[in-house]
């Protein structure tokens, strides 16, 4: 079945101390999303990628960058996390942006600890 | 400025009583309504899109409607495993997928 994956499902790390959270994709979709998503809250998009253009939301801290090395994968890094970036990120894909009702599917979302 | 407000925030059903969430937003430019449903720890599920007033789509207990205000997401006799979060979403001329914060949803057997 086409989907869409995050690794890991769950992640720990410590105060400062860089991590890459992994996406990828089988739907062959042209544009990947990151969202965070406190507890009880509304999922906040962070940045998009429409092909190979980064799309990067005003309020996004300069702590967290994306890479996005093909079209199958895309990264969220945060360089230094803090104890309020503990939250769930989760990927999503839409097939076109231009066509902009198209549908965003999410993946299962990695649950990230800051210690 | 954009919003999108869920309500109630909390429902609790008996199992086979049927009821309504509702999602109200003021947004400039609508360019789709979407509906999805999230289990704890897992990612929103999308169940559906919705793109001008008066259109509905329906899948087995689960029937929205929209109308130029809001959208409502109607649970026809709920069963336990319809218990979950959900959430309703706007893209409006923007380009972005904006959120409310959720209804959770309770189904007692």
């Amino acid at each position: 079945d086409a989907m869409v994956i995050q690794n890991p499902r769950y992640q720990v790390t410590q105060f400062g101390k860089p991590v890459t959270l992994s996406c990828s994709q089988t739907l062959n979709h042209n544009v990947m999303y990151w969202y965070q998503q406190k507890s009880s809250q509304a999922p906040k998009l962070l940045f998009h990628y429409y092909d190979k253009d980064f799309n990067n939301e005003a309020d996004t801290p300069d702590n967290f960058q994306s890479r996005r090395p093909n079209t199958s994968f895309c990264f969220l890094d945060i360089r230094s996390p803090g104890l309020g970036d503990a939250a769930m990120y989760l990927c999503a894909t839409s097939r076109d942006e231009i066509r902009n009702t198209d549908t965003q599917y999410f993946g299962p979302g990695t649950r990230l600890t800051v210690l | 400025e954009d919003q999108v407000t869920q309500s109630p925030e909390a429902l609790r059903l008996q199992e086979g009583e049927s009821s309504s969430l509702n999602c109200s937003y003021t947004v400039s430019g609508l360019r789709g309504l979407f509906w999805y449903r999230q289990d704890p720890g897992k990612g929103p599920e999308f169940l559906f899109t919705l793109y001008s007033a008066g259109e509905e789509k329906e899948k087995e207990r689960l029937k929205a409607t929209l109308t130029k205000k809001e959208s409502f997401l109607h649970i026809t006799a709920p069963k336990p495993e319809d218990s979950a979060t959900y959430l309703c979403a706007v893209k409006t001329g923007a380009n972005n997928l904006f959120f409310g914060t959720g209804t959770r949803l309770t189904v007692i057997p």
